[in-house]
């Protein structure tokens, strides 16, 4: 079974850094492009952006890509998501998702982890 | 960015109906659509991928259609658990975009 498990969201002050996590099983982690999607308290959906089953390629939403960068360590199973000087438009349930194998749909999201930006 | 126009932003039917959910891209993205569910404190699940093809495990009332611009989702013979949230999700392009979302509810 496939399963993404977020980790390390919460509180955070305008401008500080904040690094999530997520940890995959069920699969063979290295075989996927990963990607990152948020979803605001309006229920908005923006995607954050992806990166390559090796680690070599990302890609990102032109306005998030300057403060936020994803990473992966294949050896731990693990997706990173480090974010910088956030603010409060930042406020939003995130999520660690899988890109399918023939489509770069996401086929598979994790539960998600609450970011919550205020002073 | 190609944006994703969702029509309608909300829905009532009754069971049993047929329903069609819409979304509208700002310009051609060539099948690179999905479609997901979300119902109410969970995590959106994947429905529909390169524009008509089902998911695996999705139910066969849901189908997918469209070309070009126009996509759509239809729902046969509505069920209670398909109450939820719907959104289209474009992949052709970088950066990817969703549309606003649709909600789904009884009557």
């Amino acid at each position: 079974e496939v399963q993404l498990v977020e980790s390390g969201g919460g509180l955070v002050q305008p401008g500080a850094s904040l690094k999530l996590s997520c940890v995959a099983s069920g699969f063979t982690f290295s075989d996927y492009w990963m990607s990152w999607v948020r979803q605001t308290p309006g229920k908005t959906m923006e995607w954050i952006g992806d990166i390559k089953y090796d680690g070599s390629y990302t890609n990102y939403a032109p306005s998030l890509k300057n403060r936020f960068t994803i990473s992966r360590d294949n050896a731990k199973s693990t997706l990173y998501l480090q974010m910088s000087n956030v603010r409060s438009e930042d406020t939003a349930t995130y999520y660690c998702t899988r890109v399918g194998y023939y489509s770069s749909s996401v086929d598979y999201w994790g539960q998600g982890v609450m970011v919550t930006v205020s002073s | 960015d190609i944006q994703m126009t969702q029509s309608p932003a909300s829905l009532s039917a009754s069971l049993g109906e047929t329903v069609t959910i819409e979304c509208r891209a700002s310009e051609d993205i060539y099948n690179g659509l999905a479609w997901y569910q979300q119902k109410p404190g969970k995590s959106p699940q994947l429905l529909i991928y390169n524009a008509n093809s089902l998911h695996t495990g999705v139910p066969s009332r849901f189908s997918g259609s469209g070309s070009g611009t126009q996509y759509s989702l239809k729902i046969n013979s509505l069920q209670s658990e398909d109450v939820a949230s719907y959104f289209c999700q474009q992949y052709y392009d970088y950066p990817y975009t969703f549309g606003a979302g649709t909600k789904l509810e009884l009557k």
